[in-house]
């Protein structure tokens, strides 16, 4: 089946560094990548979609200039958080979907990011 | 109209019970219904899924039963383990419009199985 991975799995950083998180389909071919971010207890809140090769869609109120979303090959796309803060502390998740319209949506095993 | 509403938020049943979660949607463009299980600290897991040419589907424990004139659909878990203990989360999206078709979120269920 799908399998996407998704690292680093936890991260640490400092307020005020960046993180980038990456999530890479292993077997198949992602034309379209999904980030999620997902509060304790609650759904996922979708951030942004990027097809491979175009700039990616954000979501309403999601800064696209402080979450960075590179999806440059069909097998990986990078999520950069920008001079992250305490507040930015959470658990990231991505989802790849393939070309095929019957390929359905796989997700990585996420990021549980913690700014200090 | 996007929204896809989901309850309970919380159930507890017996080991070797029957768990049920529901789902109401409002897009009637919606075709692809998917479960998934999220255990903490992990992505979420695709259960199982339907799409609305059938009104029910059964994989092992887990059957969906979908109802496209109600707009709902459901979850059911036969002979539920502690092992099943996790949270739910029903979707929904335009599956096979294009590959970028997002997917709409429940708001989850928290299932704990007593043994």
């Amino acid at each position: 089946g799908a399998v996407v991975s998704q690292h680093p799995s936890r991260v640490i950083c400092k307020s005020g560094t960046s993180v980038k998180i990456e999530c890479r389909s292993l077997d198949f071919q992602a034309t379209t990548m999904f980030w999620y971010r997902q509060f304790p207890k609650q759904s996922l809140m979708l951030m942004a979609t990027s097809n491979e090769g175009s700039k990616a869609t954000y979501e309403q109120g999601v800064e696209k200039d402080k979450f960075l979303i590179n999806h440059a090959s069909l097998t990986l796309s990078t999520l950069t958080v920008t001079s992250a803060h305490p507040e930015d502390s959470s658990f990231y998740i991505c989802s790849a979907r393939g070309r095929a319209a019957n390929y359905g949506y796989t997700f990585g095993s996420g990021t549980r990011l913690t700014v200090v | 109209q996007q929204q896809v509403k989901q309850s309970p938020q919380s159930l507890i049943v017996q080991k070797g019970g029957i768990s049920i979660i529901n789902c109401a949607y409002e897009n009637t463009a919606f075709d692809y219904f998917p479960w998934y299980q999220q255990f903490p600290g992990k992505g979420p897991a695709l259960l199982i899924a339907i799409r609305p040419d059938v009104s029910e589907k059964k994989e092992g424990r887990f059957t969906i039963s979908f109802n496209k004139s109600a707009k709902q659909f459901s979850l059911h878990i036969m002979d539920s383990q502690p092992g099943d203990s996790a949270t739910y989360f029903c979707a929904a999206s335009m599956y096979g419009e294009t590959s970028g078709s997002r997917l709409t979120f429940g708001e989850g269920t928290q299932l704990t199985v007593n043994p």
